[in-house]
């Protein structure tokens, strides 16, 4: 199984600084098509999780441009360039390569 | 605009079963590929079945936690997904959400375990 490890477990943010959440993933989730399955969502309170960013680095479309993915086959960034009031909640990353698995979550509060 | 509305939760005792269902709209459901994930009070989220589509053999995978208890089921004629589990434990607790994996989800449904 295909184990995703994502860190911090929590981040504290002043408005308008940035932020940055790392997810490893224990093994390659480059496919041979060239398809990298890795995703990043947001839990909100109360909400169910909403796709940030899908395939490593690509917006879904309505997410603001503040909100941005990098990375390559098992090592994977969310970079926040600057940190609104609404970006509070639960950040997960995903892959979808083999079923799927989910990282432990990162809890973002605003300081 | 795409809805996935998740029905059927709630209290159940230890050992029975209950089943689940999805509703799917303004969506092409029959092509997705679609999951179960579920969330226990609290914690993250974690991945419990999976339907593929009937032309990749509507086959299913599932989490070893629920392997041989769970079973996901489709009806593209009705655009439902379910999820039918038996011998339910207390750790099967939390909210069940329907999705692609992808960018649609429903809202959950509840489920408690309790005696």
């Amino acid at each position: 199984d295909i184990v995703m490890t994502q860190t911090p477990l929590s981040l504290s943010v002043t408005p308008g600084q940035p932020a940055s959440i790392s997810c490893k993933s224990s093994q390659s989730l480059l496919q041979s098509d060239g398809k990298t399955l890795f995703y990043w969502f947001l839990q909100k309170p109360g909400q169910s999780p909403q796709l940030l960013i899908y395939e490593v680095s690509n917006r879904l479309s309505g997410v603001p441009d503040r909100f941005s993915g990098s990375g390559s086959e098992t090592d994977f960034t969310l970079k926040i360039s600057r940190v609104e009031a609404e970006d509070v909640g639960v950040y997960y990353c995903m892959q979808n390569m083999q079923l799927l698995t989910f990282g432990g979550g990162t809890k973002v509060e605003i300081k | 605009e795409v809805q996935l509305v998740e029905s059927g939760g709630g209290l159940i005792k230890p050992g029975e079963s209950l089943r689940l269902s999805c509703a799917a709209s303004a969506f092409t459901f029959s092509n997705a590929w679609m999951n179960w994930v579920r969330q226990a009070p609290g914690k993250g989220l974690e991945w419990v079945g999976r339907i593929r589509s009937k032309t990749h053999g509507g086959t299913t995978d599932y989490a070893a936690p629920v392997e041989g208890r769970f079973t996901v089921s489709r009806d593209d004629s009705k655009n439902m997904l379910y999820l039918q589990m038996n011998s339910l434990k207390t750790e099967d607790a939390g909210v069940y959400f329907c999705t692609d994996g992808r960018s649609h989800w429903g809202q959950g449904t509840l489920v408690t375990v309790s005696s």
